[in-house]
C-alpha cells in the first residue's frame, strides 16, 4: 500500500538558519502531496502541497517540489523564525479518493 | 464561528464510561473524517463520510461508534473504552468527491485519557 517516510526528529536550530526536513513517499498512480503543519496545542493545517511531478508548493517562505524520479517531496525554508517551532506532517492524497496517508511527524524548535 | 470545531477540547473517561466527541464544520464541506493521534506515531485514519455515508472504516473496534446526521456534524461515540485508546483525536473536513488534490481542514483535536 501507500506510504510516507519522513526524516526523524526532532529538529532544533537556530533562528535564520536554513531547514530541509526529507519525505519520501510510495504509491501507485499519480498521488497529491501535502506538507501540513501543527503547532502546540492545535490542529493540523495545511502548509502547503503539489499536485503533480516537478510542481512546487510554496507558502510563508517554505518549498517543497514533487520529484516523481526520486519520489520525494523535501520541506525546505532558506531562514526559520521561532514561530515556526511545529510539528511537520508529510502526507500523501491517493488517486482513489480522497483519504490521506501521514508521515510520522517532525518536530522542530527553533531557537532565538 | 469559522472552521472545524472540537467540543470537549479534553475529556478523562474510566472504561466503564460512555461519552461521545463532537465536531462541526462551518465551510460547507460534504466529507468528515476522525483520525487518532497517538505519540510517535502517524496519524490513523479511523473513519470517513462523504455526503452523509460512512464510506471507510479503518477496523476500528466496535468500541468507538461514529454518527454523522448531516454534512456539518460528526459525532464519536466512545463505550468501555481502554486505556491504550487514550490519544488526541482530530476531526478533518474537506471538499468531497474531488479525489487526491482535496485539502482537509483539521479541528483543534480532543485530548483523551481513559483511566
Amino acid at each position: 500500500g501507500d506510504s510516507v517516510t519522513q526524516m526523524e526528529g526532532p529538529v532544533t536550530l537556530s533562528e535564520e538558519a536554513f531547514l530541509t526536513i526529507n519525505c519520501t513517499y510510495t504509491a501507485t498512480g499519480y498521488p497529491s502531496l501535502f506538507w501540513y503543519v501543527q503547532y502546540p496545542g492545535e490542529g493540523l493545517q495545511l502548509l502547503l502541497k503539489a499536485t503533480k511531478a516537478d510542481d512546487k508548493g510554496s507558502n510563508k517562505g517554505f518549498e517543497a517540489t514533487y520529484r516523481k524520479e526520486t519520489t520525494s517531496f523535501h520541506l525546505e525554508k532558506g531562514s526559520v523564525q521561532v514561530s515556526d517551532s511545529a510539528v511537520y506532517f508529510c502526507a500523501l492524497g491517493e488517486t482513489s479518493g480522497s483519504r490521506l496517508t501521514f508521515g510520522e511527524g517532525t518536530q522542530l524548535t527553533v531557537n532565538p | 464561528e469559522t472552521g472545524v470545531t472540537q467540543t470537549p477540547r479534553h475529556l478523562v473517561m474510566g472504561m466503564t464510561n460512555k461519552k461521545s466527541l463532537k465536531c462541526e464544520q462551518h465551510l460547507g464541506h460534504n466529507a468528515m473524517y476522525w483520525y487518532k493521534q497517538s505519540a510517535k506515531k502517524p496519524l490513523e485514519l479511523m473513519f470517513v463520510y462523504n455526503f452523509k455515508e460512512q464510506t471507510e472504516n479503518n477496523s476500528v473496534p466496535s468500541r468507538f461508534s461514529p454518527e454523522c446526521p448531516n454534512s456539518s456534524h460528526l459525532f464519536l461515540h466512545l463505550h468501555t473504552l481502554q486505556p491504550e485508546d487514550s490519544a488526541l483525536y482530530l476531526c478533518a473536513s474537506s471538499q468531497g468527491g474531488r479525489g487526491a488534490d482535496e485539502t482537509q481542514y483539521f479541528g483543534p483535536g480532543t485530548r483523551l485519557l481513559v483511566l
